[in-house]
């Protein structure tokens, strides 16, 4: 089975400033999917980045951009230019031929001022 | 603009209450997902439909029942609440083999007493 492991329970960062939130997953598939999903207070699910796992680039979507080491297992988002509406719990994801998405255990980010 | 409705934002319940938590998406998607969220352990599919009156069991059904009478409609069942079912319920829906695409809603609180 696969699973989706995140260790930083929390993180804080200052305004403009810019963090990384670390991911691991583990599977035997060599096609799937990786998503961070961000989550504010209001509990709305919001896709933050996808990355397709047979593409050696690596996501952007703005501020928002992921380094993707596919034999490490690693899927890391970086947050650059940080903001105050960035605050909030951020999860790493996984789906592949099973279809269904798993989730990590999610980072709580803090941005400060 | 694409939308995933839960019935209850809150939800407050009596331990053996039969409970019926409700969610449409008028996306017209196949698949359908039901998460339970708690602090620690992230989301954990609990249910998941690919189609009409079709339904197959998560990481956690225990406890819990799902019906899928209507593509648009996707509901779960807690056939005698207990107070370890006080959590926060996610409805997801999406498209594709591997939903590189899922839509959310935002979310249940149930306290069960």
């Amino acid at each position: 089975a696969q699973t989706v492991t995140q260790s930083q329970p929390e993180m804080s960062v200052q305004e403009a400033e810019t963090v990384t939130l670390s991911c691991t997953y583990d599977t035997s598939e060599s096609d799937y999917y990786l998503f961070w999903y961000k989550q504010p207070p209001s509990r709305q699910m919001i896709l933050v980045i996808r990355q397709e796992a047979y593409k050696q680039q690596n996501a952007t979507e703005n501020r928002f951009s992921v380094n993707f080491q596919k034999a490490a297992k690693s899927f890391s988002l970086k947050i650059s230019d940080s903001q105050l509406g960035d605050a909030a719990m951020y999860f790493c994801a996984y789906t592949g031929t099973a279809s269904k998405l798993t989730f990590g255990t999610g980072t709580r980010l803090q941005v400060t001022l | 603009d694409v939308k995933v409705t839960q019935s209850s934002r809150y939800l407050v319940k009596r331990t053996g209450e039969k409970v019926f938590l409700e969610c449409v998406q008028d996306m017209d998607h196949e698949n359908m997902f039901w998460y339970r969220q708690d602090p620690g352990l992230g989301l954990r599919l609990i249910y998941f439909s690919y189609d009409v009156k079709m339904k197959e069991k998560g990481d956690i059904p225990e406890g819990y029942s799902v019906s899928r009478e209507k593509k648009e409609r996707f509901s779960l069942i807690l056939e005698s609440a207990s107070t370890n079912q006080t959590s926060m319920y996610l409805c997801a829906s999406g498209l594709g083999v591997t939903n590189e695409k899922l839509f959310f809603g935002s979310g249940t609180q149930l306290s069960v007493l």
